[in-house]
C-alpha cells in the first residue's frame, strides 16, 4: 500500500552543521526517490532525486543515499545555511504517481 | 521560462458553497497534476491528466470534486459543495511527460479556507 514515514518532523541546527532526514517506504517496486524543498507560500521544488540503480548521489552540499533492501533513503545537507530553512519532503513512485512523506521542517540558526 | 501559474492565491468560502481553481502549466508540458496539501502534511495527488485525458483520478472525491483540462493546456478544479475538511492548499504541477523520468514543477498553490 501507500506508506512513507519521514523523520524527524522538525529539525533545528546551527549554521554550518549537517542535517539528515530519513524516509522509509513500503513499495518494493518503487524505483524513483525525489526530495522536494518547500518554502513558505511556495510550491515544492525538486532539489535532488535518485533512482534505484544507484546507491548515492551528490550535488554540491546535498546528497541522497538509498538502501533498497531496507527500503529507506536519506537526505544529507552539509554546511547548512540560513537559506536552507524550509520544509523538506521525501517521495517515492508508486505506479505513475508520487507518494509524499509528511515533511520535515528544517530550521538553520545563524 | 515561465513557471506554473495558479489563481486565485487565496480563497475563503462558507461550507456548502462552491469554488473553482485555475492552473496554467508550463508551456509544452503534457502532464498536469492537482494535489491537495493539508496543513502539516505532504501533497496528496487528486488527479493526473495526460494532455486532456485523465490518467489517474482514483483519489478524487468525485461526489464533490471535478476537474477538467480542455484543449490539453489550462485546467480547472472545482469543489461543490465544500466541506470544512476541504480546507487546504491546492497545488497544480506539470511535467513534460508521464512517469518518474520527468520532474514535476509546482505552482504556488491556492490556499482554501472553508468556514
Amino acid at each position: 500500500g501507500e506508506n512513507v514515514e519521514q523523520h524527524p518532523s522538525t529539525l533545528s541546527v546551527q549554521e554550518g552543521d549537517s542535517a539528515v532526514i530519513k524516509c522509509t517506504y513500503s513499495d518494493s517496486a518503487s524505483n524513483y526517490f525525489p526530495w522536494y524543498k518547500q518554502e513558505l507560500g511556495k510550491g515544492p521544488q525538486l532539489i535532488i532525486d535518485i533512482r534505484s540503480n544507484v546507491g548515492e548521489k551528490k550535488d554540491q552540499r546535498i546528497a541522497v543515499t538509498l538502501n533498497k533492501t531496507a527500503k529507506h533513503f536519506s537526505l544529507h545537507i552539509t554546511e547548512t545555511q540560513p537559506e536552507d530553512s524550509a520544509v523538506y519532503f521525501c517521495a517515492f513512485n508508486q505506479g505513475g504517481k508520487l507518494i509524499f512523506g509528511q515533511g520535515t521542517e528544517l530550521s538553520v540558526k545563524p | 521560462e515561465a513557471g506554473v501559474a495558479q489563481s486565485p492565491r487565496y480563497k475563503i468560502i462558507e461550507k456548502r458553497q462552491s469554488v473553482a481553481f485555475w492552473c496554467n502549466p508550463i508551456s509544452g508540458h503534457a502532464t498536469l497534476y492537482w494535489y491537495q496539501q493539508i496543513l502539516g502534511q505532504g501533497p496528496k495527488l487528486l488527479i493526473q491528466f495526460q494532455n486532456n485525458g485523465v490518467v489517474d483520478d482514483s483519489q478524487l472525491p468525485k461526489d464533490r470534486f471535478s476537474a477538467e483540462r480542455l484543449k490539453g493546456v489550462d485546467s480547472t478544479l472545482k469543489i461543490q459543495p465544500a466541506k470544512l475538511e476541504d480546507s487546504a492548499v491546492y497545488l497544480c504541477a506539470s511535467s513534460p511527460g508521464t512517469g518518474p523520468a520527468y520532474e514535476q514543477y509546482f505552482g504556488p498553490g491556492t490556499r482554501l479556507t472553508v468556514t
